[in-house]
């Protein structure tokens, strides 16, 4: 099975800074890699697909980069509602597998 | 627009059994990739299972031979049967659409808003 390691697990910011969370597959998964955002008490939310594509509607200060076990999510300028709790997942095999969660809280 | 509403979660005593259901309607689920993830409380994401456009059916470790995933096209409806209960099976279970995107498959782009599932004594 493919384990998705997500770090860090949580990340204090300001609105307006930069953040990035990072993900590492135990195998090669090419672009297979997806990233969610989660608000408390709602089903998680797909913004970015295929590692680097950003899903219709989310706004372009979402990026994602990275191909076979390093991969990246960064969001520039932060607003309020992003602060939330960001999940990587891989698709490259079976079982899908998670990221453990990075919550995102503002300082 | 494309919706998903989980129903049929609940209490259930160890041992017991469940039948959560996902009704879809904005897309055909026998044209498409439907998956169940849940959620403990307080905890990350789990993948469960899949049912593939062909109808072929995939489970994670965690669940095999105790869960079962199906569908009925007429009624454009997935299930996700549950037996054999277990405490760490409490979670909130949600399912949601997988956009293809390549050869294996793509991001989950609708989800439900996901039924609690509690197994307790």
């Amino acid at each position: 099975d493919i384990q998705v390691t997500q770090s860090p697990s949580s990340l204090s910011a300001s609105v307006g800074d930069r953040v990035t969370v990072s993900c590492q597959a135990s195998q090669d998964i090419n672009n297979y890699l997806n990233w969610y955002q989660q608000k408390p008490g709602q089903a998680p939310k797909l913004i970015i697909y295929d590692a680097s594509n950003l899903e219709p509607g989310v706004p372009s200060r979402f990026s994602g980069s990275g191909s076979g076990t390093e991969f990246t999510f960064t969001i520039n300028s932060l607003q309020p509602e992003d602060f939330a709790t960001y999940y990587c997942q891989q698709y490259g095999d079976l079982p899908y597998s998670f990221g453990q969660g990075t919550k995102l809280e503002i300082k | 627009e494309v919706q998903l509403v989980e129903s049929g979660g609940g209490l259930v005593q160890p041992g017991g059994s469940l039948r959560l259901s996902c009704t879809v309607s904005g897309l055909t689920v026998s044209n498409n990739y439907l998956n169940w993830v849940r959620q403990a409380p307080g905890k990350g994401l789990e993948w469960v299972s899949i049912i593939y456009s062909d109808g072929t059916t995939y489970y994670a470790d965690s669940v095999k031979g105790r869960f079962t995933i199906s569908r009925d096209n007429s009624r454009n409806t997935v299930y996700l049967q549950m037996n054999s209960l277990r405490g760490e099976d409490t979670a909130v279970y949600y399912c949601a659409r997988e956009y293809v995107t390549g050869p294996y498959g793509g991001g989950f782009d609708s989800w439900g808003q996901g039924t609690l599932v509690t197994v307790s004594s």
